[in-house]
């Protein structure tokens, strides 16, 4: 079945330093990507949608030079946080809906437990 | 906003136990409902869905049904297995299609015990 892969699953590092996860489409193109966040014990909250070839679109809140994201082909959209402090600690995870299906047919990642010391 | 409330975990269970995750929404119109899955390592995985009002989704023994009246779509499972040891997720999609995004409940911890 389709599968999306997300890399790294978990992540240290030090404040002040960028962090890059990738989100790539096994076995299907995927034109829009999205991005989620969850701090424990909250809901995953969208954080971005992802779109190959144009700029992503960020929800209210979500700082676009801090979270950058490239969505430079059909399978693949990267997520980095860049200059990270400790509040971006979270787990994230992408979601990749094949082209032209359903909201029966969103495939996750596995997703990345980000922890900035 | 469109939103998804879910009761609080750990849920901690004997295996055989009767298994019930309460979620509530609050949308404007007609959503779609969802549980998705998610067991340790893996992605979110669509267990059951349930387009319109009492439509009942059902997948692996687990069973949810539409409730518009009380805005509902609460997980069920007659007996649990310790397989069944994974985070589960309520969440609606306003719309049918796949580039919408999904609005989520916070999750429920479940672990089943031999």
């Amino acid at each position: 079945g389709a599968v999306v892969s997300q890399h790294p699953s978990w992540v240290i590092c030090k404040s002040g330093t960028s962090v890059k996860i990738e989100c790539r489409s096994l076995d299907f193109q995927a034109t829009t990507m999205f991005w989620y966040r969850q701090f424990p014990k909250q809901s995953l909250m969208l954080m971005a949608t992802s779109n190959e070839g144009s700029k992503a679109t960020y929800e209210q809140g979500v700082e676009k030079d801090k979270f950058l994201i490239n969505h430079a082909s059909l399978t693949l959209s990267t997520l980095t946080v860049t200059s990270a402090h400790p509040e971006d600690s979270s787990f994230y995870i992408c979601s990749a809906p094949p082209d032209g299906g359903t909201n029966e047919k969103l495939f996750f990642g596995s997703g990345t437990q980000l922890s900035v010391l | 906003g469109d939103s998804v409330t879910q009761m609080e975990g750990p849920v901690t269970l004997s295996e055989e136990a009767f298994l019930t995750i309460n979620c509530t929404y609050t949308a404007t119109g007609y959503p779609s409902l969802f549980w998705y899955v998610q067991y340790p390592g893996e992605g979110l995985q669509l267990l059951l869905k349930a387009t319109k009002a009492d439509d009942k989704g059902s997948n692996k023994g687990f069973e949810a049904t539409y409730r518009k009246e009380t805005t509902s779509f609460h997980l069920e499972k007659g007996s649990v297995q310790v397989s069944d040891s994974a985070v589960y997720f309520c969440a609606l999609s306003a719309e049918a299609s796949g580039n919408t995004p999904l609005v989520f409940g916070k999750g429920t911890r479940l672990s089943v015990i031999a």
